[in-house]
């Protein structure tokens, strides 16, 4: 089944510390992105990348870091300068960037970071 | 500045009858719009779009109506189910960009 895995579900870690989400698709999709999910917040683009070794800081880079070895991945560095780690991550794919009403998104089913 | 707005943060409407999500736009160069459904601990799943130039979309019990003068569209879904419980979010796109905005979601609950 192709799909998009993001792992692990559920992630703690003290403050202070950096921490990368996973996010692995195999659907052949060339853009892939990171949202970040808040209560009553919606979903903000973190980064986006349109194709390998290449991505775009989106609305909220501040304190993300990103890269784009390989088509399949695209992890999240949540680094201990981000103010308010705490929150829902989704990573998405969608067959190219741009034009998405021929290529919606494609999300995985999120990680939840909890930081103390 | 929040260019898709989705003012009611909630909505509750009885099985069977309809129900009717609103969603608001300030860009008018958007140039599609979509709605995504999500389920707790999920990722939204694409539900349905609209192009800009048309003012009506359908599938099945799902239809987006857009008013371009008012900068508003709707989803109506009729009639509702159970498992139409859920957070739906409004989204716009322009064609020459890379990035979806999307709105703050309304959570839809269906009652028995």
């Amino acid at each position: 089944d192709g799909g998009i895995t993001q792992s692990p579900k559920y992630l703690f870690r003290k403050e202070g510390q950096n921490v990368t989400l996973s996010c692995e698709q195999n659907l052949n999709h060339d853009a892939m992105y990171w949202y970040r999910q808040d209560p009553g917040q919606g979903l903000r683009l973190i980064y986006y990348s349109q194709i390998v070794n290449d991505f775009q800081k989106g609305d909220i880079a501040e304190g993300y870091s990103v890269s784009r070895e390989k088509k399949e991945s695209f992890p999240l560095t949540v680094t201990s300068a981000q103010k308010n780690p705490t929150a829902f991550y989704l990573c998405a794919s969608s067959v190219a960037a741009g034009g998405f009403y021929n290529s919606p998104l494609h999300f995985g089913n999120g990680t939840r970071l909890t930081v103390t | 500045d929040q260019q898709v707005k989705q003012n009611s943060p909630s909505l509750s409407v009885q099985e069977g009858r309809i129900s009717i999500l609103n969603c608001d736009y300030t860009n008018s160069m958007f140039d599609y719009f979509l709605w995504y459904k999500k389920y707790p601990a999920e990722g939204p799943t694409f539900l349905i779009s609209i192009s800009s130039i048309k003012d009506k979309n359908e599938d099945g019990r799902f239809t987006v109506f857009l008013n371009k003068s008012a900068k508003h569209l709707s989803l109506h879904i009729v009639p509702s189910q159970p498992g139409d419980s859920a957070v739906y979010f409004c989204a716009a796109t322009l064609g020459r960009d890379d990035k979806i905005i999307f709105g703050k979601g309304t959570r839809l609950h269906i009652l028995p």
